[in-house]
């Protein structure tokens, strides 16, 4: 079945700093990959998706890069913020699944004002 | 709409014991999803429901786990004969048939002494 793996598994940045985390994955036909953010004692939020045609996105200081030969893609958080101190998921949904995602073991982030 | 709500919030129980969490999705999302979550991990996918037909379940859904959407809109998870490996938190999201977003509720918190 699918293995998603996600590094670093903690990591620290002073405000204002950039944070990237990565994910790989192992199914090649895979077609859907969001992250989510998780503050404590509440559920994962979605913070921006990308589908398997496009190889970026972004949303404000927030964007992911795809890089589908390689089967891995990544969050780049800009400009950061203290409120930004979370854990991060990434997730992959499998082909032939509309319900199955499968999530990475997460990071956390800290930003140090 | 005040997005996936889940009950109770927290539930601690004794080992053999039966417990049941329910999922109110947000109105009109068709799929509704279960998880659980262990601590320092990604959410695990459970099972998941269009309307009321439950479509997909993963091998950690044991016998002693059952779910259920009898009406297409609420759901229920029972657990029996609680065991202290089923502590965890519980997710349940939903999302538009066809659509890719999954929005979490807070999640049950499951403790089994």
């Amino acid at each position: 079945g699918e293995n998603v793996e996600q590094h670093p598994s903690t990591l620290s940045v002073q405000e204002g700093d950039s944070a990237v985390i990565k994910c790989t994955y192992s199914d090649s036909a895979s077609n859907y990959f969001p992250w989510y953010k998780q503050e404590l004692g509440k559920g994962p939020q979605l913070i921006i998706d990308i589908r398997s045609n496009v190889g970026e996105k972004k949303d404000q200081r927030i964007a992911v890069t795809l890089n589908k030969t390689a089967k891995h893609f990544s969050l780049h958080i800009t400009e950061t913020q203290p409120e930004d101190s979370a854990v991060y998921f990434c997730a992959v949904r499998t082909p032939g699944s509309q319900g199955n995602l499968i999530f990475g073991k997460g990071t956390k982030l800290s930003v140090k004002p | 709409d005040t997005g996936v709500s889940q009950n109770p919030r927290h539930k601690i129980t004794k080992r053999g014991q039966n417990v049941t969490f329910r999922c109110d999705p947000i109105s009109e999302h068709n799929r509704l999803y279960w998880y659980r979550q262990t601590l320092g991990q990604g959410p695990e996918f459970l099972t998941y429901f269009q309307n009321e037909a439950q479509l997909e379940k993963s091998r950690l859904l044991s016998d002693r786990f059952s779910a259920e959407r009898p009406k297409g809109s609420f759901s229920t998870l029972e657990i029996q004969r609680t065991e202290q490996g089923d502590s965890a938190m519980y997710l349940c999201a939903s999302s538009f048939q066809g659509g890719n977003i999954q929005y979490f509720g807070a999640g049950t918190r499951l403790s089994v002494l």
